[in-house]
C-alpha cells in the first residue's frame, strides 16, 4: 500500500490567493483527519470525516477554511483567501475504525507558505 | 476539555544517555494514550499506545511508556538513546471510544553523536 498520499508537498502562494490541498487516504480506511502543525500551536485537528461525512469541524479556524470528501478516496482542504498566518504544515491522516484499535496513519504533509 | 501537556519543548542528550520525556493529560474519564514520533523530513508514526492492561507499554526501537493513572501521566522512556532517535515526539490522548485524538505540542529531541 502506498500509504496516505498528499499533494502538493510544498505550496508557496501570495496572500489572497486560493489554496487547495489534496489527500488520498489508505484504501479501505473509513476515517480521514486534517491537521495543521505550527511552531506556536503544535499539531491541531482541523476537521475529520467518517465514511465521507464531516463529523467535527470545530477545529477549523474560520470561514476561509473548508474541507470536502466527495468520495472514499479523496479529500480536499481549501483556504480562500489565504493569509500569511495560514503558513504551516498540513497533514492528512486516515484510519480504519475508531482509535485506539486502529491507529491513524499520517501522510507526508503539505508545507504551505503564504507570502 | 481534553488537553495534553509536554513538559519539555527541547531536549538535548548525548548518545547512550537515558531518556525520559514527560507527558500529562487532562481528561475526565477512561483514556487511550499514544506517543508518535516525527523524524526529520518524515511524517508522524506511531511509537506506542496504551488502551488497557499492563500500564507499562513497550513500543518500537526500544521505547517504553508507563501510564500512571493517579498522576495523569504517560512518560516516554528509553534507557540508552542513539543519534538516530533525533526527532520530534508527540504525546496524545483520546477518550475511550472517541474518534479524535488530542496532541501535545511536541518535544524536539536532539542526540549528540
Amino acid at each position: 500500500d502506498a500509504g496516505v498520499i498528499q499533494s502538493p508537498r510544498h505550496e508557496v502562494t501570495e496572500m489572497g490567493q486560493e489554496v487547495t490541498l489534496r489527500c488520498k487516504p489508505i484504501s479501505g480506511h473509513d476515517y480521514l483527519f486534517w491537521y495543521r502543525q505550527t511552531m506556536m500551536r503544535g499539531l491541531e485537528l482541523l476537521i475529520y470525516f467518517n465514511n465521507n461525512v464531516p463529523i467535527d469541524d470545530s477545529g477549523m479556524p474560520e470561514d476561509r477554511f473548508s474541507a470536502k470528501m466527495p468520495n472514499a478516496s479523496f479529500s480536499t482542504l481549501k483556504i480562500q483567501p489565504s493569509e500569511p498566518r495560514d503558513s504551516a504544515v498540513y497533514f492528512c491522516a486516515s484510519s480504519l475504525g475508531t482509535s485506539p484499535y486502529n491507529e491513524q496513519f499520517f501522510g507526508p504533509g503539505t508545507r504551505l507558505t503564504v507570502l | 476539555a481534553q488537553s495534553v501537556s509536554q513538559h519539555n519543548h527541547h531536549v538535548i542528550l548525548s548518545e547512550a544517555a537515558s531518556l525520559e520525556l514527560g507527558c500529562n493529560y487532562s481528561y475526565g474519564g477512561t483514556v487511550n494514550l499514544f506517543w508518535y514520533v516525527q523524524y526529520p523530513g518524515q511524517h508522524l508514526q506511531l511509537l506506542l499506545k496504551y488502551f488497557s492492561g499492563d500500564p507499562l507499554v513497550k513500543g518500537i526501537k526500544g521505547f517504553e511508556a508507563e501510564f500512571i493513572k493517579s498522576k495523569f501521566s504517560f512518560n516516554l522512556r528509553k534507557p540508552s538513546v542513539q543519534w538516530s532517535d533525533t526527532a520530534e515526539y508527540f504525546c496524545a490522548v483520546n477518550g475511550y471510544r472517541d474518534d479524535k485524538i488530542i496532541f501535545g505540542k511536541g518535544t524536539r529531541l536532539h542526540i549528540l553523536p
